[in-house]
């Protein structure tokens, strides 16, 4: 049973550029959801889709944005990075409003 | 707003050597609180979800309790395999059909010398 893959593992970005992330969800689950978490902090939640809309939005700017697909899978994109950016971004799956979340292993952003 | 706090931020204990973590909390209503636990560069790996008040979790060396507004992670004899950050999450009730975010402390750093 496949769990949450997210890919790149790494990437490096500079100042100004736009980066996509992906993730598949754990199989049987349909509802994605983006965490940062910054070096030393717990994570932070962006935001949450389900049957191919945003649910939920934390306390995050416009420049990042998302989408969801038929097959459930999702991507996160930032725009016009920043430095303050660099950070491991999780992805978490969950079937439908079931309360437990299960993560990927992260994808390392670094901005220079 | 939700809050959440865990301490210590960190906390070294020799092997064998019993302890708590402590996460305290503040939400309008309860939906969850979750322990995960966190090695260096992975995801978070789910381990217990607590529901209500006087609920108490098992698994291996730990256990979760609730109260209303802290909950504790006991470890018993811990072994060096058990070195990771551990984090707590809540999950508030929602009155619309919006979704079941996780709201994050900080996490504690366990270290556990052989």
């Amino acid at each position: 049973d496949a769990g949450v893959t997210q890919s790149p593992t790494h990437l490096i970005k500079t100042r100004g550029q736009q980066v996509t992330l992906r993730c598949s969800p754990k199989s049987g689950h349909d509802t994605v959801s983006w965490y940062q978490q910054a070096l030393g902090q717990g994570p932070q939640f962006i935001f949450q889709y389900y049957e191919e809309e945003e649910r939920q939005r934390g306390n995050f700017p416009d420049r990042f944005s998302g989408h969801q697909f038929p097959n459930y899978s999702s991507e996160l994109n930032v725009n016009a990075l920043l430095l303050g950016d660099s950070a491991l971004y999780l992805c978490a799956s969950a079937s439908g409003r079931a309360r437990e979340q299960y993560f990927g292993p992260g994808t390392r952003l670094t901005v220079t | 707003e939700d809050q959440v706090t865990q301490s210590p931020e960190a906390l070294r204990l020799q092997e064998g050597e019993s302890s708590s973590l402590n996460c305290s909390y503040t939400v309008s209503g309860l939906r969850g609180l979750f322990w995960y636990r966190q090695d260096p560069g992975k995801g978070p790996e789910f381990l217990f979800t607590l529901y209500s008040a006087g609920e108490e979790k098992e698994k291996e060396r730990l256990k979760a309790t609730l109260t209303k507004k802290e909950s504790f992670l006991h470890i018993t004899a811990p072994k060096p395999e058990d070195s990771a950050t551990y984090l707590c999450a809540v999950q508030e009730w929602e009155n619309n059909n919006a979704g079941n975010m996780l709201t994050f402390g900080g996490g504690t750093r366990l270290m556990v010398k052989p």
